[in-house]
C-alpha cells in the first residue's frame, strides 16, 4: 500500500493564480480531509468528506474548494492564491471504527508571492 | 469549541535523558491521541488513551491520561536522537472524525 500520497511536493504560485492539490489514499478510507500547519498556529482543518459525494468545511474553509468523485482521491483547490495561503497541507484518512487513528500524506509546501 | 493546549512549546534534552509533555484540555476528554511529526514529513499516529487513569507504552515513550484533569502526559525514557521531533496531541469526539490537535512541541535531542 502506498497509504496517502500527495502532489506537489513543493510549489509556488503567484497571487490571483488558482491551483489544485491532489490527495490520494489506497486503504479504502470513507473519510478524507485537509489541514493547513503554519508556525504558531497548529494544524488547522479546512475541509473533510465521509464519503464519496460528501463534503464539509472544517475551521477555516474561505479560499478553498474540495469535491470527492471517489473514495481515493480528495483534491484541493485553491482558488485564487493569496499570501495568507502560503502553508504546508496535509491531507489525512481514517476509517472507522479507528476514525481518529489519521494517516497523513508527507504534505505540500505552498508558496504565494 | 475545544483547545488543547501543549507545555512546553519547545524542549532540548541530552540523549539519555526523561522527558514529559503535557496536553491540557479546554473540554471533557473523551478520547486523547498523541502524533509524532518528523521535520518536513507528515504526522504519524503514536497512541489512544480513551478512559481516565489509562496508560500505554510503545517502546519508551508511555502516555497517560487523567480524565478528571482533562489532561495527557506524554513521558520519554532514555530519550534517544531517532525521539527528536514535534509531538502532537489530538482529541476527537461524538460521532463525527473530526479531531482537534494542539500546536505541538518540538523536541530536540542532543548526542
Amino acid at each position: 500500500n502506498a497509504g496517502v500520497t500527495q502532489t506537489p511536493k513543493f510549489q509556488v504560485l503567484k497571487t490571483g493564480q488558482s491551483m489544485t492539490l491532489q490527495c490520494a489514499q489506497d486503504m479504502n478510507h470513507e473519510y478524507m480531509s485537509w489541514y493547513r500547519q503554519d508556525p504558531g498556529m497548529g494544524l488547522r482543518l479546512i475541509h473533510y468528506s465521509v464519503g464519496a459525494g460528501i463534503t464539509d468545511q472544517g475551521e477555516v474553509p474561505n479560499g478553498y474548494n474540495v469535491s470527492r468523485s471517489t473514495t481515493e482521491d480528495f483534491p484541493l483547490r485553491l482558488l485564487s492564491a493569496a499570501p495568507s495561503q502560503t502553508s504546508v497541507y496535509f491531507c489525512a484518512s481514517s476509517s472507522w471504527p479507528k476514525r481518529y487513528e489519521q494517516y497523513f500524506g508527507p504534505g505540500t509546501r505552498l508558496t504565494v508571492t | 469549541s475545544q483547545e488543547l493546549e501543549q507545555s512546553p512549546q519547545s524542549l532540548i534534552v541530552q540523549e539519555g535523558k526523561n522527558l514529559t509533555i503535557n496536553c491540557t484540555s479546554s473540554k471533557t476528554l473523551y478520547g486523547l491521541y498523541w502524533y509524532k511529526q518528523k521535520y518536513g514529513e507528515g504526522l504519524i499516529f503514536l497512541m489512544m488513551l480513551q478512559k481516565g487513569g489509562e496508560e500505554k507504552s510503545h517502546e519508551k515513550i508511555t502516555a497517560k491520561l487523567d480524565e478528571k484533569k482533562q489532561q495527557s502526559s506524554l513521558h520519554i525514557t532514555a530519550s534517544q536522537p531517532s525521539h527528536a521531533g514535534i509531538y502532537l496531541c489530538g482529541a476527537g469526539g461524538g460521532s463525527n472524525y473530526k479531531l482537534t490537535f494542539g500546536k505541538g512541541t518540538l523536541l530536540t535531542v542532543n548526542p
